[in-house]
């Protein structure tokens, strides 16, 4: 079947830190895969999303490229701050069926 | 602006009390989506409708039951709350394209059920 894998959090780092959240799915044929963020209180919103293998997705700082080989999907950043303390959803898009999402990782940055 | 709205924001109720949590879009969505959030648990799909007048059971139906009221409206009703079902539920939509443009979710609705 299908399914997302996540790191476990929280995760917690200091302002302009590296980011790592690792994603690595099981999916059958070519799924699209996607990263969400929900900020304290809100809903979940598109960060960014990759279609195929080896595209690279980008938003914000944040990039995460698609590893068909690995099935992997880990998303980035170089220089964490503190308006990006959120949790992290990674999620994957099976042709022709509802999404599976990851359990989420929550990230907190500290001054 | 544009998107997914959710009512009521909070919500507290008494066990065996009934409610109807209210979903629409303004995006000509085909498909809409009821998740419920908890604590280690990441989203967990309730319902979901994948076109206008079809409903279908999602991972976690038990409890809950859905209105697909028209193209717009999507809405959740608990008939007997039960402590069990205190949680964040989330609203979302999509179209053809979800593989592409992914889901628009609401801001969601945080019930207690005391």
């Amino acid at each position: 079947g299908n399914s997302v894998t996540q790191m476990e959090g929280p995760v917690t780092l200091s302002e302009e830190a590296f980011l790592t959240i690792n994603c690595t799915y099981t999916a059958t044929g070519y799924p699209s895969l996607f990263w969400y963020v929900q900020y304290p209180g809100e809903g979940l919103q598109l960060l960014l999303k990759a279609t195929k293998a080896d595209d690279k997705g980008s938003n914000k700082g944040f990039e995460a490229t698609y590893r068909k080989e690995t099935t992997s999907f880990h998303l980035e950043k170089g220089s964490v701050q503190v308006s990006d303390s959120a949790v992290y959803f990674c999620a994957l898009s099976p042709l022709g069926q509802n999404f599976v999402f990851g359990p989420g990782t929550r990230l907190s940055v500290l001054p | 602006n544009a998107g997914v709205t959710q009512t009521p924001k909070f919500q507290v109720l008494k066990t065996g009390q009934s409610m109807t949590l209210q979903c629409a879009q303004d995006m000509n969505h085909n498909s809409m989506y009821w998740y419920r959030q908890d604590p280690g648990m990441g989203l967990r799909l309730i319902y979901y409708s994948a076109s206008e007048g079809t409903t279908d059971k999602g991972e976690v139906p038990n409890g809950y039951n859905v209105s697909r009221l028209n193209k717009r409206e999507f809405s959740l009703r608990l008939e007997s709350a039960a402590p069990s079902q205190t949680s964040v539920y989330f609203c979302a939509s999509s179209d053809g394209t979800a593989s592409y443009y992914g889901y628009t979710f609401g801001s969601g609705t945080r019930l207690t059920v005391v």
